[in-house]
């Protein structure tokens, strides 16, 4: 079965730190996909990124950073620099190939305080 | 850019009342979905809906619920006789024939007294 664990209900940092979200998972499967999605407060659910199972490059989009490591099963997310408007619920959710649900974990409720 | 819309953004209904859900996934894409989220738990599949058949579906998705796509462009869920445990956010998502990624619309607040 697959399962997707997000440790921590909440962060609170204050801006312009940086914050790491910690996002584990587990399958059986070879192959699969990892996401994670954004829930700022109005909420909708905001995709931020995509990763496959054989594809294990880290990852950087501005202040938006995402480390991929198979050993441990973990897809962490890391916000450099935060802002304000970063304050939001953020899901790791998986995907396994051929599959239609995704499974989400938990969520973690991030809030940058000024 | 093509978003997933949903209405109502917000839907209040009696108790044993019936209430449709109703979706506009973004055009070209083939894959839709049901997902809910009770408040301040996390997101969970309900369903998924391929070729105008259901391909999956989970234990929530009982005979209470049902899922239709009337036209080309419409993506409806239908609870037949809403629970007070049925109040939750309702997304639905929706995704290509060349991507695994879910696009997912702004929600419904469905709340059921």
């Amino acid at each position: 079965a697959q399962k997707v664990t997000q440790a921590q209900t909440e962060i609170s940092v204050v801006e312009k730190e940086d914050v790491t979200l910690d996002c584990v998972y587990e399958t059986r499967d070879t192959t699969y996909y990892l996401f994670w999605y954004k829930q700022p407060p109005s909420g909708e659910l905001v995709f931020l990124i995509r990763r496959n199972s054989f594809d294990e490059q880290n990852e950087i989009s501005g202040r938006y950073s995402w480390n991929f490591q198979k050993s441990t099963s973990s897809f962490n997310f890391t916000i450099t620099a935060s802002q304000v408007v970063d304050s939001a619920v953020y899901f790791c959710a998986l995907l396994s190939q051929g599959a239609q649900k995704l499974v989400f974990g938990q969520g973690t409720r991030l809030t940058i305080n000024p | 850019e093509p978003e997933v819309t949903q209405t109502p953004s917000h839907q209040v209904t009696q108790m044993g009342q019936e209430v449709i859900l109703r979706c506009v996934p973004i055009s070209n894409h083939l894959y839709f979905y049901w997902y809910r989220q009770i408040l301040g738990q996390k997101v969970e599949f309900l369903v998924s809906f391929y070729n105008n058949e259901i391909s999956e579906k989970s234990e929530i998705f009982d005979d209470q619920f049902s899922v239709e796509r009337p036209d080309g462009s419409n993506f409806t869920l239908k609870i037949r006789s809403t629970k007070l445990e049925d109040s939750a956010m309702y997304f639905c998502a929706s995704r290509g024939q060349s991507t695994d990624t879910q696009y997912f619309g702004p929600g419904t607040r469905l709340t059921v007294l």
